[in-house]
Parts: structure tokens; C-alpha cells; sequence
């Protein structure tokens, strides 16, 4: 079955560039989306189609796609950013699939 | 304005079928590309996807779960109904349903509406 890889946990110091990556084999041929989620709370859509941000997302957060890997990257990062973040995308044949999350931890 | 809202039991035994039931409203799932979608969420772990339903009837599973899934839409009262029979503890999680992405009218497989997820818990 289609796979996407997180690496479980990323660590910056605020005002610094986060960069979070998501590797699977279909991603040079489908979109991948960024969903951040912050505790007890429902996931929120940070990056939709690799690279675009939805109304209301901060400039901050941007999207980008090589190949298999597409990263999720948090510029200037602040406090409120910390939260798990994950990365989602579908298969050829309509099979939606999660990555397994990356904790964001804001030093 | 678009809102989901899942709605179900909180507790239910070994074996048992849960029913689990998205009441939406800011949109028709008889809308050309609209979708909706059941993600699940156990306690600290991450989200999986488990099912989507579509507009036209078209039905998509986890295939790791597709033998005990079914998923339904009432387009009349705006809900959509996921089953998932034989559960165990494993299955202990926060359900969410959500939105198909719509941007500029085009429909994507994202979720840009979420409901506030119910934590259904699975023990004897």
C-alpha cells in the first residue's frame, strides 16, 4: 500500500526555518497537502496542490516538491507554530493516504 | 458557511458495529465534485484516512480497513454514514468527517472543512 514518510520529530529555535519533509513514490505525479494539527484540536489545511497557501494561512508557510519529496517550510517560525504536522496526498487509483506526523517542537 | 459535526456512540464493546453518523450544512453532497470524508485519530498517534464518499455515489476505503468499512450519504439530510463492524480496542480513536478541498469552484483530494471529531472508545 502507499506510504508517506515524516520524520517523527523536527526542532528549531523561534525566528528560525523549519523545514519538514514527506517522501512517497507517488509524488511526482500527485499533489501533496500540509495539515497542521495542535492538541486537542481538528487538523487545519496549511498547504494545499504542494505549494499553495489557503486563504488565512500566514506567508510564513510555504511548500515545495523534488521528485518524491515535497517539504513543508516555516519561515521565521514563531511559538504559536508548534504542533504536529502532516502531510497527506492520494494515489492514482483515488486511495487517499496520511504521513505519519512530525512533532514541531519550538525551542 | 461550511460545518460538519460527527455524532455517535462514545463507548462501544469488542465486536460490536460502530455507526457513525456527519451531519454537514454550507454545502449539497449532490454538488458535482463535492466529497466527504472519515479520518480517525487514536489517542497520541496519527491521522488515517479511512473512507471518502463522493457526489456521484463513488466510494473509496483504507485498504487496510476496506472489509469492515461501509460508508453512505443521505443527500436529503445532508448526512453521511460510516460503519466499521467488529471493532476491537485498537480501534479506540477520535473520528473526524471533512470536507472535500474546494478551491476556485475545482474539487481536490485534500480536506479543507473539518468536523470537531468524536472519541469513540472501544473496552468491555
Amino acid at each position: 500500500s502507499y506510504e508517506l514518510t515524516q520524520p517523527p520529530s523536527v526542532s528549531v529555535s523561534p525566528g528560525q526555518t523549519a523545514r519538514i519533509t514527506c517522501s512517497g513514490d507517488a509524488l511526482p505525479k500527485q499533489y501533496a497537502y500540509w495539515y497542521q494539527q495542535k492538541p486537542g484540536q481538528a487538523p487545519v489545511l496549511v498547504i494545499c496542490k504542494d505549494s499553495e497557501r489557503p486563504s488565512g494561512i500566514p506567508e510564513r508557510f510555504s511548500g515545495s516538491s523534488s521528485g518524491t519529496t515535497v517539504t513543508l517550510t516555516i519561515s521565521g517560525v514563531q511559538a504559536e507554530d508548534e504542533a504536529d504536522y502532516y502531510c497527506q496526498s492520494a494515489d492514482s487509483s483515488g486511495i487517499w493516504v496520511f504521513g505519519g506526523g512530525t512533532k514541531l517542537t519550538v525551542l | 458557511q461550511i460545518t460538519l459535526k460527527e455524532s455517535g456512540p462514545t463507548l462501544v464493546k469488542p465486536t460490536q458495529t460502530l455507526t457513525l453518523t456527519c451531519t454537514f450544512s454550507g454545502f449539497s453532497l449532490s454538488t458535482s465534485g463535492v466529497g466527504v470524508g472519515w479520518i480517525r485519530q487514536p489517542p497520541r498517534k496519527a491521522l488515517e484516512w479511512l473512507a471518502l464518499i463522493y457526489w456521484n455515489d463513488d466510494k473509496r476505503y483504507s485498504p487496510s480497513l476496506k472489509s469492515r468499512l461501509t460508508i453512505t450519504k443521505d443527500t436529503s439530510k445532508n448526512q453521511v454514514v460510516l460503519t466499521m463492524t467488529n471493532m476491537d480496542p485498537v480501534d479506540t480513536a477520535t473520528y473526524y468527517c471533512a470536507h472535500r478541498l474546494n478551491e476556485s469552484g475545482f474539487y481536490y483530494d485534500a480536506l479543507d472543512y473539518w468536523g470537531q471529531g468524536t472519541l469513540v472508545t472501544v473496552s468491555s
